[in-house]
Parts: C-alpha cells; structure tokens; sequence
C-alpha cells in the first residue's frame, strides 16, 4: 500500500506570493495533520482535520489556512509568505476511527522556500 | 502544556554498539501515548516505536526498545547493534488526546551518527 504523499517536493516562492501544498493520506485513513518542521529544529503542529473538519490548530497565524475534502486528502494554504515561512511542511495520516489516540504516519515533506 | 526535552543534541556510536537516547517530558495528562520518529538525510519521518502510558510494559521492535518510567516522566530509547543505516536526527514526541488536538509535541531532536 503507498503511504502518504506530497506534492510538490519542491517549491521556491517569493515574499507576498500565495502557496497550496497537497497531501494525500494512507489509504483508509481518515485523519491528516499538517506540521512545520524549521530547519534544526522539531515539527511544529498546525492543523488537523478529521471527517472535513478542523479538529485542532497549532499557534499559527491566520495567514495559515487548510482543508479537507471527501476523498480524505488536504491542502494547505499559506498567504502573504514571509521569509519565516521557509521550511519543510510534513503532512501525517491516522485512522481517525474517533480513537483517543492514534499513530501518526508521515510523508516525505515539501521543502518550501521563500525568497 | 505539555513539553518535550531532548538533552543530547548529538551522539556517536560505534557500529554493532548500543546506544541511548534520553527524553524527558511535562504533563498533567494520565492517558497519552509516546512515541520515537526517526528522520534520516532523505528527511521522510519514520516511525521507530510507540509506548501507550497505560502499558507498565516497555515496547520493543527488534533492536529498537525504550525504558519507560512514568512517574519520572522519562521515555528512552535504546538501540541495540547499532547499524550505518541507523544513522538520523531522532525525535521523541509526546501526542495530546483528540480533545486537545489530537497533535505531536516533539523534542529539538537527537542528532545520531554511527560510525563504521
């Protein structure tokens, strides 16, 4: 079975510029979660989404924006970029079956660049 | 709110050694699980071993175990016979139940190299 996914891999925008990031979970998966990885530094929580709706969100501002749409996949939306908002964005899948807790399991990342 | 501390920013070991990696954590939470992700040069995130906090039992997978003690709030990770392959930036993270997010906290990481 293929695990998460993530596009694009690569991204280079330019202060201002809008971004839209893909993810797309496990199969079966119902649950995914964005995080924020700066470089030399641990994945920072910014939003989860179960069922198409926000479920949690981590201390970012509204520049930061996400959705989930029917067949379980995300975006992640980021306005006005700021050259802070380089870093890897790393989306994470969980069953979502309403556990208390669940196993997340992440994909390969999207390297964002802001010049 | 719940914190997550890697004290070692970098370790060394030798190939076929053994090696731990400490962690220590802050919550007023009962019920929560622990978990070590492993994230090599290639950057994706790898799960190495999960610990639900109920459990007195410590998890293994394969060279992969943690010593847990939870009222110490401590969760390390130990990894027998060290192989080239295990070489990473490691991160211990804590995970909030669904009705605080359902989200990870995790450590600055733990920078391992092996040599051979």
């Amino acid at each position: 079975d293929a695990g998460v996914t993530q596009s694009p891999t690569h991204l280079i925008k330019t202060r201002g510029q809008q971004v839209t990031l893909r993810c797309s979970p496990i199969s079966g998966h119902k649950s995914v979660s964005w995080y924020q990885q700066v470089l030399g530094q641990g994945p920072q929580f910014i939003f989860q989404y179960y069922e198409k709706e926000e479920r949690g969100r981590g201390n970012f501002p509204d520049r930061f924006s996400a959705r989930q749409f029917p067949n379980y996949s995300s975006e992640l939306n980021v306005n006005a970029l700021l050259l802070g908002d380089s870093a890897l964005y790393l989306c994470a899948s969980s069953l979502g079956q309403g556990a208390f807790l669940e196993t997340q399991y992440f994909g390969p990342g999207t390297r964002l660049l802001v010049l | 709110a719940q914190t997550v501390t890697q004290s070692q920013p970098e370790m060394s070991v030798q190939e076929a050694e053994t090696v731990t990696l400490s962690c220590t954590y802050d919550t007023s939470e009962n019920n929560y699980y622990l978990f070590w992700y492993k994230q090599p040069p290639s950057r994706q995130m790898i799960l190495v071993i999960r610990q639900e906090a109920y459990k007195q039992q410590n998890a293994t997978e394969n060279r992969f175990s943690v010593n847990f003690q939870k009222a110490a709030k401590s969760f390390s990770l130990k990894i027998s016979d060290s192989q080239l392959g295990d070489t990473a930036m490691y991160f211990c993270a804590f995970m909030t139940p669904y009705n605080q997010g359902g989200k990870l906290i995790f450590g600055q990481g733990t920078e391992l190299s092996v040599k051979p």
